[in-house]
């Protein structure tokens, strides 16, 4: 099945700077990428997502970037704020039941 | 949006124990999947199910069971808890959106 590795596992930022997140897969066949955003205590959410017909894709201050060749996507946050402190989970899916297959997940921590 | 509740977020039982965890959806959605959530293992998939009294395997299925008899519930059964099921179970449901999962709030069990 399918693998997803994350990478850093923790990752601290000053405030305004930007934080990258890594995140590769072993299955070729994937072609949905999400990534997920829990905060302290609360349910993930969905913040951004890419399909493997797209490179890149950008919901203002996010963005998603896929290397098919390299099996590798990434979650790029720029200017970065107190309120980006979470885990961030990427997933990767080639499943016709809408499987998904984490990664273990990012703390990003953002000093004010 | 899909809403997602569990029925209870925080439940202590004791090993050797019967346990329910149920997850509702408020819409009329088929596929319905159960995680639990470790520090430092994201998020794992325990079983999944895509219709009323169907059920898959995730990858780590041993020591729980399902059940669908409805289309809006999915319930998720430890016949005989054990200290090593201490963990937060997440329930998740397929949104309209062809892949993203809708998380409920998560219970968190401890079996002592």
């Amino acid at each position: 099945g399918e693998n997803v590795e994350q990478h850093p596992s923790t990752l601290s930022v000053q405030e305004g700077d930007s934080a990258v997140i890594k995140c590769t897969y072993s299955d070729s066949a994937s072609n949905y990428f999400p990534w997920y955003k829990q905060e302290l205590g609360k349910r993930p959410q969905l913040i951004i997502d890419i399909r493997s017909n797209v490179g890149e894709k950008k919901d203002q201050r996010i963005a998603v970037t896929l290397n098919k060749t390299a099996k590798h996507f990434s979650l790029h946050i720029t200017e970065t704020q107190p309120e980006d402190s979470a885990v961030y989970f990427c997933a990767a899916s080639s499943d016709g039941n809408n499987r998904l297959a984490f990664g273990k997940g990012n703390q990003v921590v953002v000093i004010p | 949006d899909v809403k997602v509740t569990q029925s209870s977020r925080y439940l202590v039982k004791r090993t050797g124990e019967k346990v329910f965890l149920e997850c509702v959806q408020d819409m009329d959605h088929e596929n319905m999947f159960w995680y639990r959530q470790d520090p430092g293992l994201g998020l794992r998939l325990i079983y999944f199910s895509y219709d009323v009294k169907m059920k898959e395997k995730g990858d780590i299925p041993e020591g729980y069971s399902v059940s669908r008899e409805k289309k809006e519930r999915f319930s998720l059964i430890l016949e005989s808890a054990s200290t090593n099921q201490t963990s937060m179970y997440l329930c998740a449901v397929k949104g309209p959106n062809i892949y993203e999962q809708y998380f409920g709030p998560g219970t968190r069990l401890t079996v002592t």
